[in-house]
């Protein structure tokens, strides 16, 4: 039974290029959320999706924006991209309501902007 | 908004108990989640509570008061691969399907 995939593992981009992550969920799950964690910091909510539509979303710019597919795969698209936005972007998946039985979470993808 | 708070580090030797304290501002409390995170991995879901008291699997517990919006993380018997960070995460009944981490608190087990 995969759990979640995630691509690239690690990507070095320039300031003001864009970025496209991409994730499979877990089999069995159905709703892909999106968390940057920067280091020694806890994962910070970007989004969710759900039925291929943002269900919910975190304090973040519109340069972030993503996607869900109808095979419940996503993608993390971030524009105009900032040093700032450096971190682990790691991908979760879920059942609709992931707090009785928890995220799985992927390994993530290391963006470094430089 | 939700916030959380955390100790940043503990530190204990093999065999012994730790535990790591949560406590927690939200609106409409709906549950907190524990999750484990080894160095450059994936966070592992360990455990949730919903209602007051003492959920416990294998070495691990964890124990919720709503009432003083507080919760704790109970490693028992600690193995040096329990150094980890550890993380508390609280979901809103407004928006469940969302959880808020805690920055974590790292725990170094020594022999």
């Amino acid at each position: 039974d995969a759990g979640v995939t995630q691509s690239p593992t690690h990507l070095i981009k320039t300031r003001g290029q864009q970025v496209t992550l991409r994730c499979s969920p877990k089999s069995g799950h159905d709703t892909v959320s999106w968390y940057q964690q920067a280091l020694g910091q806890g994962p910070q909510f970007i989004f969710q999706y759900y039925e291929e539509e943002e269900r919910q979303r975190g304090n973040f710019p519109d340069r972030f924006s993503g996607h869900q597919f109808p095979n419940y795969s996503s993608e993390l698209n971030v524009n105009a991209l900032l040093l700032g936005d450096s971190a682990l972007y790691l991908c979760a998946s879920s059942f609709p309501d992931p707090a009785p039985r928890g995220y799985t979470f992927g390994s993530g993808t290391r963006l470094t902007v430089v | 908004g939700q916030s959380l708070e955390q100790p940043s580090e503990v530190t204990a030797v093999e065999g012994a108990i730790v535990q790591i304290n949560c406590t927690y501002q939200t609106s409409g409390f709906y549950g907190l989640s524990w999750y484990q995170q080894h160095d450059g991995g994936a966070p592992t879901f360990l455990s949730y509570n919903a209602l007051d008291g003492l959920e416990e699997t294998g070495r691990f517990s964890s124990f919720l008061s709503r009432s003083d919006s507080y919760g704790y993380l109970l490693l028992q018997e600690l193995q040096m691969k329990d150094s980890a960070s550890y993380f508390c995460a609280v979901s809103a009944n407004t928006n469940a399907g969302k959880s808020t981490f805690g920055d974590g608190t790292t725990l170094t087990v020594k022999p």
